[in-house]
């Protein structure tokens, strides 16, 4: 069964310091997200992004942000300069066209220190 | 924010029995309803959604209904079975911000044999 798959699973760094977490959403799906779940809170919407460029994006995506779809099968998340509150699982997901059921990765879980 | 709530944090049934799980909602805009099982180190699996435009949908032994006069939705499970254990987190779409998600806080599922 297609999966969305992301690496690394787990990602310590200093805080300040940039990370690029990776996902490889599922071959057909055209929208894909970043989620995040802080320990002990809701997972949270991050952003989506459609045909090259950011759909929708919450709040919490500020500058420090940034997506890319550098090839045809990878999806980043850029965090320029992570911050203590930072530390969180990462949930990449995608969807097909026209049907809001994502499906999501594993997970990356980062832990800034 | 507190768009979607689920106001059990756990929930305790014996094998064979029905699992009710329950979620509110205050966001009139919500049209589309999703509920995900996720498993420890794991992401969200989907498991079943139903559009406003029904009152129930049914996969096996997961049965969604949605009562939108209350703005209230639940998860059936018959018959509960120790897989099933699990947190279990309802989801909504509104119809005017694309497919973005808004999740609820979880509903930890044990089924004890």
């Amino acid at each position: 069964e297609p999966e969305v798959t992301q690496t690394p699973s787990h990602q310590v760094t200093q805080m300040g310091q940039e990370v690029i977490l990776r996902c490889v959403p599922i071959s057909n799906h055209l929208y894909f997200y970043w989620y995040r779940q802080i320990l002990g809170q809701k997972v949270e919407f991050l952003v989506s992004f459609y045909n090259n460029e950011i759909s929708e994006k919450s709040e919490i995506f500020d500058d420090q942000f940034s997506v890319e779809r550098p090839d045809g099968s990878n999806f980043t998340l850029k965090i320029r300069s992570t911050k203590l509150e930072d530390s969180a699982m990462y949930f990449c997901a995608s969807s097909e066209p026209g049907w809001p059921e994502a499906f999501f990765g594993q997970g990356t879980r980062l832990t800034v220190v | 924010d507190q768009q979607v709530k689920q106001n059990s944090p756990s929930l305790s049934v014996q094998e064979g029995r029905i699992s009710i799980l329950n979620c509110d909602y205050t966001n009139s805009m919500f049209d589309y309803f999703l509920w995900y099982k996720k498993y420890p180190a794991e992401g969200p699996t989907f498991l079943i959604s139903i559009s406003s435009i029904k009152d129930k949908n049914e996969d096996g032994r997961f049965t969604v209904f949605l009562n939108k006069s209350a703005k209230h939705l639940s998860l059936h499970i018959v018959p509960s079975q120790p897989g099933d254990s699990a947190v279990y987190f309802c989801a909504a779409k509104a119809g005017n911000a694309g497919n973005m998600l808004t999740f609820g806080g979880g509903t930890r599922l044990m089924v004890k044999p």
